[in-house]
């Protein structure tokens, strides 16, 4: 069974706090994706990567970076967390060509 | 921008009845049209897709419709159940890309 695994389901940070999310896939997929989800604004592209080390901007980038060491492996990270960065952080992978496979996500609050 | 305009936003519908959800377009490079099912506290699933070179795609109780010269694609959801209740979003991707543009998504609820 595919699997997108984002390792934390619930997050409380503070203003000013360095956060990290990881994602991990099983799928041996080449590209990986972050997106933030808000209710009214549906699903918004972060950061994409389509190998190795190699990453994109996507619609909303400010604010966030993204880390790819390894090829099952993508980390979103806020450097400085702000209220506004509150929000619902879905992970995502797919082939080339292919649907993508989500996790579940990972609900942050910044206090 | 928005590059895919979904509607409605919210959508409440009685069991056994038929729930419509519209998507439009603008970009005629887009090629691939798939619509994504998510359930609360879970991530978006892929629920079924359509190319432009049919008008129409049954799965069970979901159907999708296309009108290219529209520029415009639906999903269908016939005899609802409360177990369709969910977040459904449209998506539209061009032809070599692997990025979809993601309409804002509709909260169905189906009550029983």
């Amino acid at each position: 069974d595919v699997k997108v695994t984002q390792s934390s389901r619930y997050l409380v940070k503070r203003t000013g706090e360095k956060v990290f999310l990881e994602c991990v896939q099983d799928m041996d997929h080449e590209n990986m994706f972050w997106y933030r989800q808000d209710p009214g604004l549906g699903l918004r592209l972060i950061y994409f990567s389509y190998d190795v080390k190699m990453k994109e901007k996507g619609d909303i980038p400010e604010g966030y970076s993204v880390s790819r060491e390894k090829k099952e492996r993508f980390s979103l990270i806020l450097e400085s967390a702000s209220t506004n960065q509150t929000s619902m952080y879905l992970c995502a992978s797919s082939s080339s060509g292919g649907e993508l496979f989500f996790g579940e996500g990972s609900r942050l609050t910044v206090l | 921008q928005q590059q895919v305009k979904q509607s409605p936003q919210s959508l409440i519908v009685q069991k056994g009845g038929i729930s419509i959800i519209n998507c439009a377009y603008e970009n005629t490079a887009f090629d691939y049209f798939p619509w994504y099912q998510q359930f609360p506290g879970k991530g978006p699933a892929l629920l079924i897709a359509i190319r432009p070179d049919v008008s129409e795609k049954k799965e069970g109780r979901f159907t999708i419709s296309f009108n290219k010269s529209a520029k415009q694609f639906s999903l269908h959801i016939m005899d609802s159940q409360p177990g369709d209740s969910a977040t459904y979003f449209c998506a539209a991707r061009v032809g070599g890309s692997y990025i979809p543009t993601f309409g804002r998504g509709t909260s169905l609820i189906v009550h029983p």
